[in-house]
Parts: C-alpha cells; sequence; structure tokens
C-alpha cells in the first residue's frame, strides 16, 4: 500500500454536470499529479501541483482544474462533463518535482452518462 | 506515433514460463519506469531506472539508452503475476511527469 488514499471510488455523473475528485498524498510528500486512464489505455498526465501551486500541465481543456492545500492534499474539478470524461483518474503523489519514483492512489472509476 | 510503445499489448504465458516485456521510446527521458497495475485500478511502481539493469525478486528491467529500449522479464511466471504490465518515461523540463506506454496485458495460467 501507497499510502495515497482517493475518493471517492466509484462516481457515476450525467453529461453537463460537474465533479469533484480528492487525493491525500503519501506523509511528507509535496507533489501531486493527476492522471486520466481511458479503459484499455495508458494514463495521461492532466496536471501537477507542486506547494499548492499548478506546475504543469497536460493537454487537457480549463474545465478540468485542480486545487492543493497545505496539506499537500489536492482536488481535481471537471465541469460540463462529457461522456468521453469517463475514466479512471488516478493521482501520484511525490517529494519534489524532480525525477521521483510517484506513488499512486488506487484511482476514482468516473463514468459520465 | 505515441512516443512510448510497449509490445506485445497482450501476453498469455504457462506458470514456470520466462516472459519478456519490451518498451521502446521515441524521446529524450530522464528515467524509465516499469509499473504493474492489477484489475481495479491501483498502481505500483515495480523499478525506476536510467541505466544499466536492476532486478527485484523474480523481476528485471534492463534499459539501454543509445537504443532507447527497456525490457522488463520475469522469471519462473506466476499465476498471481497476472496484470498490466506499464513503461513509462520522466522528462525532466522545468517539472517531471510520466509519459505512459498503452500497457501489457499479461495472463499466466497455472
Amino acid at each position: 500500500e501507497t499510502g495515497v488514499t482517493q475518493s471517492p471510488t466509484h462516481l457515476i455523473k450525467t453529461r453537463g454536470q460537474q465533479v469533484t475528485l480528492r487525493c491525500s498524498s503519501q506523509s511528507g510528500h509535496n507533489t501531486v499529479s493527476w492522471y486520466q486512464q481511458a479503459l484499455g489505455q495508458g494514463p495521461q498526465f492532466i496536471f501537477q501541483y507542486y506547494r499548492e501551486e499548478e506546475n504543469g500541465r497536460g493537454n487537457f481543456p480549463p474545465r478540468f482544474s485542480g486545487l492543493q492545500f497545505p496539506n499537500y492534499s489536492s482536488e481535481l474539478n471537471v465541469n460540463a462533463l462529457e461522456l468521453d470524461d469517463s475514466a479512471l483518474y488516478l493521482c501520484a503523489s511525490s517529494l519534489g518535482t524532480g525525477t521521483d519514483t510517484q506513488y499512486f492512489g488506487p484511482g476514482t472509476r468516473l463514468t459520465v452518462l | 506515433k505515441n512516443e512510448v510503445e510497449q509490445s506485445p499489448q497482450n501476453l498469455t504465458a504457462q506458470e514456470g514460463e520466462f516472459i519478456t516485456i519490451n518498451c521502446s521510446y521515441s524521446v529524450g527521458i530522464s528515467a524509465l519506469h516499469w509499473l504493474q497495475q492489477h484489475p481495479g485500478g491501483g498502481i505500483v511502481s515495480l523499478f525506476m531506472l536510467s541505466s544499466g539493469k536492476k532486478k527485484h525478486g523474480r523481476l528485471i528491467a534492463t534499459i539501454n539508452i543509445q537504443e532507447k529500449h527497456s525490457s522488463l522479464h520475469i522469471t519462473a511466471s506466476h499465476p498471481r503475476d497476472s496484470a498490466v504490465y506499464i513503461c513509462a518515461v520522466s522528462r525532466n523540463s522545468g517539472y517531471s511527469t510520466l509519459t505512459f506506454g498503452k500497457g501489457t496485458m499479461l495472463l499466466v495460467s497455472p
């Protein structure tokens, strides 16, 4: 077990709604990365937060946004949900933004109907 | 063309067989990672390497930087090795994030 937790485990939403996913990083880790994994695909990088600031972003539209809190836990918010947003959302924590091993949470399975 | 390519996409084996999964990448990297994903989603890091070879139990990972190629070997495979194995690369351009391959689904039968 990595010590990274995510909530909720599963979530069903309808198109157009908004969703918030949560991640608690491993103790002492100040960097959180979020990934989207569609069925049968490898994870795709959404963005990374380091010490409460967005530190890098992948090719995702602005309706994907995030926050990192002083305790380094993090939220992923998705507005105006689309059917293609159905995926497993993974967060990973690490110590620093260099080439460090990332510790993954179990993921949140989002289904958009 | 994806920046990280894995082969094969699916692999079936009998218990005890030697298994090799290959990964090729087309970008400059600071490290290459091998990860394991079980049904249900959880991802576990197996290896992070930037040169040479690493071994952990029955798992061996190698990387050839010049050829931009890595392999993951499993010796004496066991049904509990059944999982998706994912190759990912780190590119440290101000921040480090992972670019993933699509994964190799391994099924080891008793």
